[in-house]
C-alpha cells in the first residue's frame, strides 16, 4: 500500500527566508500527491496537488512543489515565507482515480518567527 | 457554494458510550470519507461513502460505522468508545469528475472520559 513519510516533524524560521518541507512517498504504482495546511482549530486545507502532467505545481500563495519519481518525493518550498504561513502541513498520497484511501504524513509544523 | 459543515464541534462522552458525529458535504458533491487527526498526528482513513455505499474502509474495528443519506450527508457512529477514541474528526466531500481532491470540515473533537 501507498504510504508517505515527513521527514521533519517542526520547522522553525525567520519571517522572509525561504523554507522547504520534506515528504516522500512508497507506492509500487503511481500515485496522486497533495499538500494540505491545517491552522490551529481548523479542518485541512488543500494547497496543491500532483495528478499528472508538470511535474511543478504551484499554490496561488507562493507555494510550490515538486514531482520527483525517482527519488519518490513531493517537497514544498517557498521563497519568502510570512508569519501568517505559520501551520501545521501535511502531504498525502492516494491511487490514481480512486481516493478512498488518502494516506497521510504525520505532519510538519511551520513556525515562522519574526 | 456551500463547504463542508460538521456537527457539533465539541462533544465529550464516557467511555463505553456510543456517538454520533455529522457531515454535510460540499454542494455538487457524492463522495464522503471521514478521517480520525490523534492529537500530533495526520488524519488516518476510517472509511468513505459513494452514493450511500461503503467505498472502501480503514484499519478500524466494526464499532466504527457509517450512513450516507440521499442528500450526500453523512454520519460516523461509534460505538462502545474507548479513551483512545478521543481525537478530531474531520470529515471530507469529493466529486469523481472534480479532480479527486477532498474538501474537509472543521471537525469534530470528542474527548473520552
Amino acid at each position: 500500500a501507498q504510504s508517505v513519510t515527513q521527514l521533519d516533524s517542526q520547522v522553525p524560521v525567520f519571517e522572509e527566508a525561504p523554507v522547504e518541507l520534506r515528504c516522500n512517498y512508497s507506492s509500487s504504482v503511481s500515485v496522486y500527491l497533495f499538500w494540505y495546511v491545517q491552522y490551529p482549530n481548523q479542518g485541512l486545507q488543500l494547497l496543491l496537488k500532483y495528478l499528472s502532467g508538470s511535474t511543478l505545481v504551484k499554490s496561488i500563495n507562493g507555494f510550490e512543489a515538486e514531482f520527483n519519481k525517482s527519488q519518490t518525493s513531493f517537497h514544498l518550498r517557498k521563497p519568502s515565507v510570512h508569519i501568517s504561513d505559520t501551520a501545521e502541513y501535511f502531504c498525502a498520497v492516494t491511487l490514481p482515480y480512486n481516493n478512498n484511501d488518502m494516506r497521510f504524513g504525520a505532519g510538519t509544523r511551520l513556525t515562522v518567527k519574526p | 457554494e456551500t463547504g463542508v459543515t460538521q456537527s457539533p464541534t465539541h462533544l465529550i462522552k464516557t467511555r463505553g458510550q456510543q456517538v454520533t458525529l455529522r457531515c454535510s458535504s460540499q454542494s455538487g458533491h457524492n463522495t464522503v470519507s471521514w478521517y480520525q487527526q490523534a492529537l500530533g498526528q495526520g488524519p488516518q482513513f476510517i472509511f468513505q461513502y459513494y452514493r450511500e455505499e461503503e467505498n472502501g474502509r480503514g484499519n478500524f474495528p466494526p464499532r466504527f460505522s457509517g450512513l450516507q443519506f440521499p442528500n450526500y450527508s453523512s454520519e460516523l457512529n461509534v460505538n462502545a468508545l474507548e479513551l483512545d477514541d478521543s481525537a478530531l474528526y474531520l470529515c471530507a466531500s469529493s466529486s469523481r469528475t472534480g479532480g479527486y481532491e477532498q474538501y474537509f470540515g472543521p471537525g469534530t473533537r470528542l474527548t473520552v472520559t
